[in-house]
Parts: structure tokens; sequence; C-alpha cells
């Protein structure tokens, strides 16, 4: 079945420590996206891509990283920069339409040690 | 730039009533806009979605949105709420010629009461 795999469900982080979230989609979409939900606050956007080996960056940046080498993976590494990353990320894609809908993966819960 | 905001971050409802779920939008040109839900730690699906033609859009689960533009607003309803209704609701806007990306509201959580 198509659709968008992250990886891990959950994953935990220590003080000055960088931790790499994985988005891999099967799907042929050209563009892939980052969003942070925390409570109350809705989805905000981190990156965005629209084709390999490009990126945007998007609202709230700052102390993250991302990488587009190929179409079905578009990784976000939360760097030590990030002094609150305490959040549920998802990973999302589409064909990069400004109408088109978003394909969702599952998410990934992140917390500080 | 392009905005939603959604009144209320929590409505309860009774199995069986109306629900309203309201959002309106900021844009400075005609906008797409989206009614997406979220269940307990689950990415999100699509409801329903506005894109310029029919203004009462239909979607999925007996829900459906009427674009207004007087009142730029894009409120979610649904005639007779279920249990299984219970989840957090994302309105979204993105615009022609502006940035390809989703901006969601802070999303309201609906809880069904039986």
């Amino acid at each position: 079945d198509g659709g968008i795999t992250q990886s891990p469900k959950y994953l935990f982080r220590k003080e000055g420590q960088n931790v790499t979230l994985s988005c891999e989609q099967n799907l042929n979409h050209d563009a892939m996206y980052w969003y942070r939900q925390d409570p109350g606050q809705g989805l905000r956007l981190i990156y965005y891509s629209q084709i390999v080996n490009d990126f945007q960056k998007g609202d709230i940046a700052e102390g993250y990283s991302v990488s587009r080498e190929k179409k079905e993976s578009f990784p976000l590494t939360v760097t030590s920069a990030q002094k609150n990353p305490t959040a549920f990320y998802l990973c999302a894609s589409n064909m990069g339409g400004v109408g088109e809908k978003l394909f969702f993966g599952s998410g990934t819960q992140l917390s500080v040690l | 730039a392009q905005s939603v905001t959604q009144l209320g971050s929590h409505v309860s409802v009774s199995e069986g009533a109306l629900v309203l779920l309201r959002c309106n939008y900021s844009s400075s040109v005609p906008p797409y806009l989206f009614w997406y839900v979220q269940y307990p730690n689950q990415g999100l699906q699509l409801l329903l979605k506005y894109t310029s033609a029919a203004t009462l859009v239909k979607g999925i689960n007996g829900f459906e949105a009427e674009f207004k533009k007087s009142e730029t607003s894009f409120h979610l309803t649904k005639p007779s709420a279920h249990m299984s209704d219970a989840a957090e609701y994302f309105c979204a806007v993105s615009t022609p010629g502006g940035r390809r990306a989703l901006t969601f509201g802070s999303g309201t959580r609906l809880q069904v009461q039986p």
C-alpha cells in the first residue's frame, strides 16, 4: 500500500544531542513537508521541499535542519539549538500544487530526557 | 499573508446534536480552504476542501462546509453528531501565488457526550 512512513514513533533526546526523524513516502509525490504540533497551537510549518535537492524554511525553522537527496525521503534533524523540542512531529506530502490535499504520516513524538 | 482562526478550542455536543466548528480566514486573494480531522496519536485526514467551485462543499462522514466570502468564513457542520466524531479538527488555508504549503489553525477538539 502507498503511504508515508515516519519513524520512530517515540524518540527521546538528551541535552545537547541532535536527533533525526525519518520520513519516507512511496506515493511518488514531489513535495514533502514537516510540521510541528503543540497542544493548543495547531500545526506549524518547519520546512518544506518542492523538489529534490531544494527546500525552504517555514515559520519555525530555527533549531532544525533537513535534506532532500531522494524524492522519497525528507529527514528532519532536531539540533541542540532547538531549546524546546518536545512536540509531535508530522511529515506530509503531495504533488506540490497549491490546492492539493496533504497526505500525512502517523507522526513522531519527541521528548526530552 | 494567509491565516486562519478557529474560534473555540473545545466544543462539546450531545450525540445526535448539530456540530458547528468555526473557521475564519484571512487572505488577500481567493483562497483554497481545507478541513482535516485528527484522531489521537495519528496523522491528519482530509475531510473536505474548497477550491473555488461550489461554495457548499460536502466531505466524508456526513460533514460539510460553506464558503462565505462576505464573512471570510468556512465553518464545518454536521447535522447529527456520532460518538465516533470525537476528534480534533483543523482548518487550513493556501493561496494561489503564495507559499506552497498549508497554514493551519490552532484546532478545535470536539467532544461528543452520550
